[in-house]
């Protein structure tokens, strides 16, 4: 069975702080795929990144960075120079991906409780 | 940018009415999926569907129905609300097939149901 864990119920940081929301999983699978998602208050999901299990590389865009440690089954996310805008909720989720070369990501997606981010002014 | 629509955005209804949330999505996307996730609570699946004719339960169980009769819609019923049924309901439209660096994993904005 799959299964995501965000530690961290909620953060609080002030503007400008550095952020390190954490995601811990475990699969049993040995092709999986990884993703972060953004919650605003409006309710809907916005998608952020996607990393498959074969590429450990580290990734950034903009303020964001990821982190993905396969050795420690760690997936964690950190933003830079916070804004109010980055006030959200924010899930890490697995999904499975048994035959590589032919299954998408479209596969089921297993959720993390989510982390309550507020970056106050 | 997604192109996958929920309707009504936010549904404000009595115990026992008989209620029918929209999903729509234009990509043409073989998979589909419905969440349920209460709030400042994660996301469970409770349907999902592989294609036309396609229906199974996901890992929540859930007292709602599911159709998948034509590709881009996957209506969610419920035939008779409760308050237990007060939640969001978040649907997922997802490509099958050969990755690709654009597929990314559109979710609707959501249904925010009240049941009173």
């Amino acid at each position: 069975a799959q299964k995501v864990t965000q530690a961290q119920t909620e953060i609080s940081v002030v503007e400008k702080e550095d952020v390190t929301l954490d995601c811990v999983y475990e699969t049993r699978d040995t092709t999986y795929y990884l993703f972060w998602y953004k919650q605003p208050p409006s309710g809907e999901l916005v998608f952020l990144i996607r990393r498959n299990s074969f590429d450990e590389q580290n990734e950034i865009s903009g303020r964001y960075s990821w982190n993905f440690q396969k050795s420690t089954s760690s997936f964690n996310f950190t933003i830079t120079a916070s804004q109010v805008v980055d006030s959200a909720v924010y899930f890490c989720a697995l999904s499975e991906a048994r035959v590589p070369l032919l299954e998408t990501s479209g596969s089921r997606l297993t959720f993390g409780e989510g982390t309550q981010l507020t970056v106050n002014p | 940018e997604a192109d996958i629509y929920q309707t009504p955005r936010y549904l404000v209804i009595g115990t026992g009415k008989k209620i029918t949330l929209e999903c729509s999505q234009t990509m043409g996307h073989d998979k589909m999926y419905w969440y349920q996730q209460d709030p400042g609570m994660e996301l469970h699946l409770i349907h999902y569907s592989y294609g036309v004719n396609s229906t199974e339960k996901g890992d929540l169980s859930s007292e709602s129905t599911v159709s998948r009769i034509r590709t881009e819609h996957f209506p969610l019923t419920l035939e008779s609300a409760r308050p237990s049924h007060t939640s969001q309901y978040l649907c997922r439209a997802a490509a099958g097939g050969r990755l690709t660096h654009s597929d990314e994993q559109f979710f609707g904005p959501g249904t925010r149901l009240t049941v009173l």
